[in-house]
């Protein structure tokens, strides 16, 4: 089955430490993305990536980085830096050219305390 | 600066009875409107989408209203169903961007049986 792997679905961190959050498609699409969700804001762009080696800075990259070496992979890091890391993290993935929808993974729910 | 804002943030409806969700946008240059479903627990999956040169779109039981003047569209779910009962988003494409999509704040529904 073709999808977004996200993993894992809980995370735990301690204040002060960065964690990676993965994720992983085989729909061999060129791009990717990171929203982030909190209760009653919807989704937020965090950075995307339209082709390998490269990416962009959504509306709230701030405390956050990514990296695209691969075409199937798409991690996120949240620093120490982010000031409210909780939160509902979604990866998607869509094609590029024309207009397509975003297939999303299942989300990893980041708890920071 | 949220540029689609969607209401009511939730709303409850009897079996069988029409769920309507609205949306309005600021920028003219939003050329694809899609809606996605959301389930506890799980990523978004695209339910509808329409571009702006065409007034409604009916897939079953969900239709999409679209107002280019008054730069509103909404969602009607008609004879809703326990099985409708999740979070709805609606979302905008700024073409230029890609496929990036800038979404609402989302909308929950429940529908008692």
């Amino acid at each position: 089955d073709g999808g977004i792997t996200q993993s894992p679905k809980y995370l735990f961190r301690k204040e002060g430490q960065n964690v990676t959050l993965s994720c992983e498609q085989n729909l061999n699409h060129d791009a990717m993305y990171w929203y982030r969700q909190d209760p009653g804001q919807g989704l937020r762009l965090i950075y995307y990536s339209q082709i390998v080696n490269d990416f962009q800075k959504g509306d709230i990259a701030e405390g956050y980085s990514v990296s695209r070496e691969k075409k199937e992979s798409f991690p996120l890091t949240v620093t120490s830096a982010q000031k409210n890391p909780t939160a509902f993290y979604l990866c998607a993935s869509s094609e590029t050219g024309g207009v397509t929808a975003l297939h999303f993974g299942n989300g990893t729910r980041l708890t920071v305390t | 600066q949220q540029q689609v804002k969607q209401s009511p943030q939730s709303l409850i409806v009897q079996k069988g009875g029409i769920s309507i969700i609205n949306c309005a946008y600021e920028n003219t240059a939003f050329d694809y409107f899609p809606w996605y479903q959301q389930f506890p627990g799980k990523g978004p999956a695209l339910l509808i989408a329409i571009r702006p040169d065409v007034s409604e779109k009916k897939e079953g039981r969900f239709t999409i209203s679209f107002n280019k003047s008054a730069k509103q569209f909404s969602l009607h779910i008609m004879d809703s169903q326990p099985g409708d009962s999740a979070t709805y988003f609606c979302a905008a494409r700024f073409k230029a961007a890609g496929n990036k999509l800038t979404f609402g704040g989302g909308t929950r529904v429940l529908v008692k049986p």
